[in-house]
């Protein structure tokens, strides 16, 4: 069974405090991880995808980072809008299905 | 833009009531999904269609079912409302093997 783990579930950071937040998982195979931001009361905004172990993706303050058991979501100098909760995602490779397994997120909050 | 749309974002139905819940995607995506959020449970998996007419239950279909008569519009029926299934309903696509896109979400209180 397809697993996901995030870490921490929850952050607080002042604004410009950089950290990471970790998504551990265990697939039969890796076909995708998705990194998501989801603010409240409303449905969660696609980040990233990364496909194999040693890609990296960037999108403003924000970097993803992908190895064979875990995924990193690195956040530089964040500022209070970024304040959301952090969702990762995994799709498997075995089967037909295409669906993906969630973790329980991290809720991060940055004050100023 | 991969637009996903939920018909409403806020309903208030009675115990009892039959409930639908309709989702429509712009991008011809075979894939989509129903969700249900709870605080501290995360996203739950209700149903799931790879295909018009064709449907796959998640890990709580209990007291949902699902409808896909065309491939854009993905509908989610609540047989007999109850106050458990008070939570966020979170509909989503997908193509083949790529990210799932969500919609904004729909906030329901069964009372």
């Amino acid at each position: 069974e397809d697993q996901v783990t995030q870490s921490p579930e929850a952050l607080r950071l002042q604004e410009g405090e950089s950290s990471s937040l970790n998504c551990s998982y265990t697939v039969s195979g890796l076909r995708g991880l998705f990194w998501y931001r989801q603010d409240p009361g409303k449905g969660p905004e696609f980040l990233f995808t990364l496909y194999s172990a040693g890609e990296e993706k960037e999108k403003e303050r924000l970097k993803a980072t992908l190895t064979k058991k875990e995924s990193f979501l690195h956040i530089t100098a964040p500022k209070p809008e970024d304040s959301a909760t952090y969702l990762c995602a995994v799709q498997a490779v075995s089967g037909g299905s295409y669906i993906p397994t969630f973790g329980r997120g991290t809720s991060l909050i940055v004050h100023p | 833009d991969v637009k996903v749309t939920q018909s409403s974002r806020y309903l208030v139905k009675r115990t009892g009531e039959k409930v639908f819940l309709e989702c429509v995607q712009d991008m011809d995506h075979e894939n989509m999904f129903w969700y249900r959020q709870d605080p501290g449970l995360g996203l739950r998996l209700i149903y799931f269609s790879y295909d018009v007419k064709m449907k796959e239950k998640g890990d709580i279909p209990e007291g949902y079912s699902v409808s896909r008569e065309k491939k854009e519009r993905f509908s989610l029926i609540l047989e007999s409302a109850s106050t458990n299934q008070t939570s966020m309903y979170l509909c989503a696509s997908s193509s083949a093997s790529t990210e799932a896109f969500f919609g904004q979400g729909t906030r329901l209180t069964v009372v």
